[in-house]
């Protein structure tokens, strides 16, 4: 079992709210990841970050943000979410063998 | 554009049959081709993974086949059992910026019927 947490597990809020998912890993790699899932879809990365202080967009264009001030932390923000960003957020980390470790995901309803 | 192509998107087997799911990739830098399975409501987990000196690698059940000429690879799962009833991914990855990018295909829904 992956060290791997995500909460909330489910969130339901309205239009334009401001919310943080958030992503802890304990097991200290330098590499962490955020994906968008719509349910049994194909997995698409929104941030990658390869250690403290960086961050890079990925390749599915998301208006969400991302910070990694900690090496553990990696905490993904919307600053006014829409019902476009109804999915699934998963967080992932990664060891130097590339090996790809996934939190349980964050399932996010916007009405 | 589709970096890693998979087929079937579903599949229904019946217990002790052979599913084979199928993979399909373009970037020869892609060095690294891990399975994940993914059951509703959880993150995708690792079943298996290989590496392009490699033609075959078993785990248990588990079988990768990778062609690297063809630039195909695909897993089979031996004895199959209605716990196998998931969602199945292949990936690839490559170093971009010192950051493993994992790529994904789109999926396959395996049924394992009784």
């Amino acid at each position: 079992e992956a060290d791997i947490y995500q909460t909330p597990r489910y969130l339901v809020i309205g239009t334009g709210k401001k919310i943080t998912l958030e992503c802890s890993q304990t097991m200290g790699h330098d590499k962490m990841y955020w994906y968008q899932q719509d349910p049994g879809m194909e997995l698409h990365l929104i941030h990658y970050s390869y250690g403290v202080n960086s961050t890079e967009k990925g390749d599915l264009s998301s208006e969400s943000t991302v910070s990694r001030i900690r090496t553990e932390h990696f905490p993904l923000t919307l600053e006014s979410a829409r019902p476009s960003h109804t999915s699934q957020y998963l967080c992932a980390s990664s060891e130097s063998l590339g090996v790809w470790f996934f939190g349980p995901g964050t399932r996010l309803t916007v009405l | 554009q589709q970096q890693v192509k998979q087929s079937p998107q579903s599949l229904i087997v019946q217990k002790g049959g052979i599913p084979i799911i199928n993979c399909a990739y373009e970037n020869t830098a892609f060095d690294y081709f891990p399975w994940y399975q993914q059951f509703p409501g959880k993150g995708p987990a690792l079943l298996i993974a290989i590496r392009p000196d490699v033609s075959e690698k078993k785990e248990g059940r588990f079988t990768i086949s990778f062609n690297k000429s063809a630039k195909q690879f695909s897993l089979h799962i031996m004895d199959s059992q209605p716990g196998d009833s998931a969602t199945y991914f292949c990936a690839a990855s490559s170093r971009i910026q010192g950051a493993q990018k994992l790529v994904f295909g789109q999926g396959t829904r395996l049924t394992i019927n009784p």
